[in-house]
């Protein structure tokens, strides 16, 4: 999972597989953001999954979350070469500050054609 | 093409000076942001304006100011630069001041050096 001071994760698969990252937060949150930032590029947003949502869908994304245990999920099926990116999940983190995000350390994922 | 520009895409600088990250949103968005990004540390946020006015400045110290001279504009000046400034600057904006759900749109970032 990524967060607070843990490394950068990173993982490498074969297009086509399936493949799952994890991240895990500390404080209350409204929302869970997935970004994916290629290289040399800012981040963009994947999904946006509230607190009262359980799991989101867009395309080969899914999206989970478990407020109980205060995790979430992103799931990516089918993945291609250009998927190759470093993940990021982010939350509010309770805070009233407009535009405020808390992001973990990222998950760096290749995917080899 | 990008929606929201800034420049200088690179940069060195030597200890002590003075530089000037430029920003520009084509969005239409009444918010924009800046956040840090460095090798030590995860994608950090800096400071939120909305309608040009600063409504948060999180963990920058005095010597990186934002500077709004129009709604689409957000500059950030950072002076008596020190090595550890080193790290990509972005720019980000949102279509509202909300607060909660915003999706922020980044641009590709300033990456800073400084000798």
């Amino acid at each position: 999972s990524q967060w607070g001071e843990e490394n950068l994760q990173a993982l490498s698969i074969q297009e086509g597989e399936d493949v799952t990252m994890n991240c895990s937060y500390k404080t209350y949150t409204t929302v869970v953001q997935w970004y994916r930032q290629k290289s040399g590029k800012g981040p963009a947003q994947l999904i946006l999954i509230r607190s009262n949502e359980r799991e989101k869908r867009s395309g080969r994304l899914r999206a989970t979350l478990d407020t109980s245990s205060q995790s979430s999920s992103l799931s990516i099926t089918g993945t291609l070469a250009t998927d190759t990116a470093v993940y990021f999940c982010a939350t509010d983190a309770g805070t009233q500050v407009v535009g405020q995000l808390t992001f973990g350390r990222g998950t760096r994922l290749q995917v080899y054609a | 093409d990008p929606k929201i520009i800034q420049k200088p895409k690179y940069l060195v600088a030597v200890t002590g000076s003075e530089k000037i990250l430029i920003c520009e949103q084509y969005l239409g968005h009444n918010a924009m942001y800046w956040y840090r990004q460095s090798a030590k540390k995860p994608l950090e946020f800096m400071f939120s304006y909305s309608y040009q006015k600063l409504m948060d400045n999180q963990t920058a110290s005095s010597r990186f100011q934002p500077q709004s001279s129009k709604k689409n504009h957000l500059d950030l000046q950072i002076t008596a630069l020190k090595p550890d400034d080193s790290a990509t600057y972005f720019c980000a904006s949102s279509q509202t001041g909300q607060h909660s759900g915003n999706t922020l749109y980044f641009g590709e970032g300033s990456r800073l050096i400084v000798v």
